[in-house]
């Protein structure tokens, strides 16, 4: 059963630029959450998807973008790259179902490290 | 909006040494998960813990909602175990899917 897998491993980009992180959740879960660890920090919540809509967003600008697939999968898009974006990029899988159920256990892929140059 | 303290930031211990880190958290919560991440910067997420007291092997943990605390208890400590820990909380009176992270406590497990 694979858990949650994220590409790239690593990306380099130069300021200005735009990327696009990509994340399948784990089998059985339908809603993806992703988040910024800057170095040395705790992770922050970008946002949350769930029926290919976002539901929840963190204290991140409309540079930070996403989107969900059919699938579950879903990618996350930053455009106008700042020096300030390198950090792990977190995406992390969870199960609601159809009703407003309980968030329960989070779990995590092993992030994508932006370095931003 | 609701403040994650994590005490102590750092803590060097032997191997076998028993350990304990807390969690304060400023508001009500619905929903509070520990966390490790290793060297490599998986999280692995140790317990999902609103309330009570849950054991998983060496680790245990314990959350006091009422006075807004959570307790995370390792014994036996190996050095498999060193890493960064994080408590994280969803708070209001609904989930609202958001988990708010602590600065984290670094543990060094020395052999």
């Amino acid at each position: 059963d694979a858990g949650v897998t994220q590409s790239p491993t690593h990306l380099i980009k130069t300021r200005g630029q735009q990327v696009t992180l990509r994340c399948s959740p784990k089998s059985g879960h339908d809603t993806v959450s992703w988040y910024q660890q800057a170095l040395g920090q705790g992770p922050q919540f970008i946002f949350q998807y769930y029926e290919e809509e976002e539901r929840q967003r963190g204290n991140f600008p409309d540079r930070f973008s996403g989107h969900q697939f059919p699938n579950y999968s879903s990618e996350l898009n930053v455009n106008a790259l700042l020096l300030g974006d390198s950090a792990l990029y977190l995406c992390a899988s969870s199960f609601r179902g159809t009703g407003f159920s309980p968030n329960e256990k989070l779990f995590f892929g092993s992030g994508t490290q932006l370095s931003v140059l | 909006g609701i403040q994650v303290e994590q005490s102590p930031p750092d803590l060097i211990l032997q191997e076998g040494a028993n350990s304990t880190l807390r969690c304060n958290f400023s508001d009500s919560v619905n929903n509070l998960q520990w966390f490790h991440q290793n060297p490599w910067g998986q999280l692995i997420n140790l317990f999902y813990i609103p309330s009570g007291t849950k054991q998983n092997g060496r680790l245990s943990a314990t959350t006091v909602a009422t006075e807004r605390y959570s307790l995370l208890y390792i014994s036996s400590s190996q050095t498999t175990d060193s890493g960064v820990y994080f408590c994280a909380v969803d708070h209001g009176s609904s989930n609202t899917g958001k988990l708010i992270f602590g600065q984290g406590t670094t543990l060094q497990v020395k052999p």
